[in-house]
């Protein structure tokens, strides 16, 4: 079956800007979690979404939103975009966010900021 | 708040040899601990998921261990490749509470020689 699939693979972006990235998780698969992956921070979450809910949501500014369709696919919008935000993001999915088989990541997204 | 350290951050070994990657968690209310391996540039793979109850899990030369008490897992790779080489992260996953994302150890890199 289909994995996580993260659109588009590569983004290159001017300070200033916007940006939407897309996450289209496992079929069947209703949870779906955000991570940027940076050198100096590591793997940090962003927010997690079930039901078209937000669940719970990391320690990241207001600048940083995400949103779940009803079909699962998921959108993270970053405005007013900052070189530091230039990152790998990474979507995870998972059957629930209580599901005890663990997260299934995607191929991330590499934004640049320039 | 959880906290993961993996040591050595980076190890080289020639092919063959047999090595142990280590990840520590400070907090051991968790409900399942995951390894992920990740080349540059990718999306994580995940390897082996442990749940709470379980002490151990095996996939081919891959055997990963839990002891929950001392707040440690291991990630055992036998005979290693060339092929293996890439960065491996734990991550853990609390037992309960709102905030349930995937906390994240900084990663061992991990170069096998031919």
């Amino acid at each position: 079956k289909a994995g996580v699939t993260q659109t588009p693979r590569y983004l290159i972006k001017t300070r200033g800007q916007q940006v939407t990235l897309s996450c289209s998780p496992i079929s069947g698969h209703r949870s779906v979690s955000w991570y940027q992956q940076t050198p100096g921070q590591g793997l940090q979450f962003l927010f997690e979404y079930f039901s078209e809910t937000q669940r719970n949501k990391g320690n990241f500014p207001g600048r940083f939103s995400g949103r779940q369709f009803s079909n699962s696919r998921s959108e993270m919008n970053v405005s007013t975009l900052e070189l530091g935000d230039s990152a790998l993001y990474l979507c995870a999915s998972s059957f629930s966010p209580a599901d005890r088989y663990g997260y299934t990541f995607g191929s991330g997204t590499r934004l640049t900021v320039v | 708040k959880q906290e993961v350290t993996q040591i050595p951050a980076a190890l080289s070994v020639p092919e063959g040899e047999n090595l142990v990657l280590n990840c520590s968690f400070t907090d051991s209310a968790i409900y399942n601990l995951q390894w992920f391996r990740q080349d540059p540039g990718k999306g994580l793979t995940s390897l082996l998921l442990i749940q709470s109850s379980q002490r151990e899990q095996t996939s081919g030369r891959l055997n990963a261990s839990l002891d929950k008490s001392s707040g440690r897992s291991t990630l055992y790779i036998a005979a290693s490749q060339p092929g293996d080489s890439a960065t491996y992260l734990c991550a853990v996953r609390p037992i309960s509470g709102s905030a349930r994302q995937l906390t994240f150890g900084s990663g061992t890199q991990l170069t096998v020689l031919p």
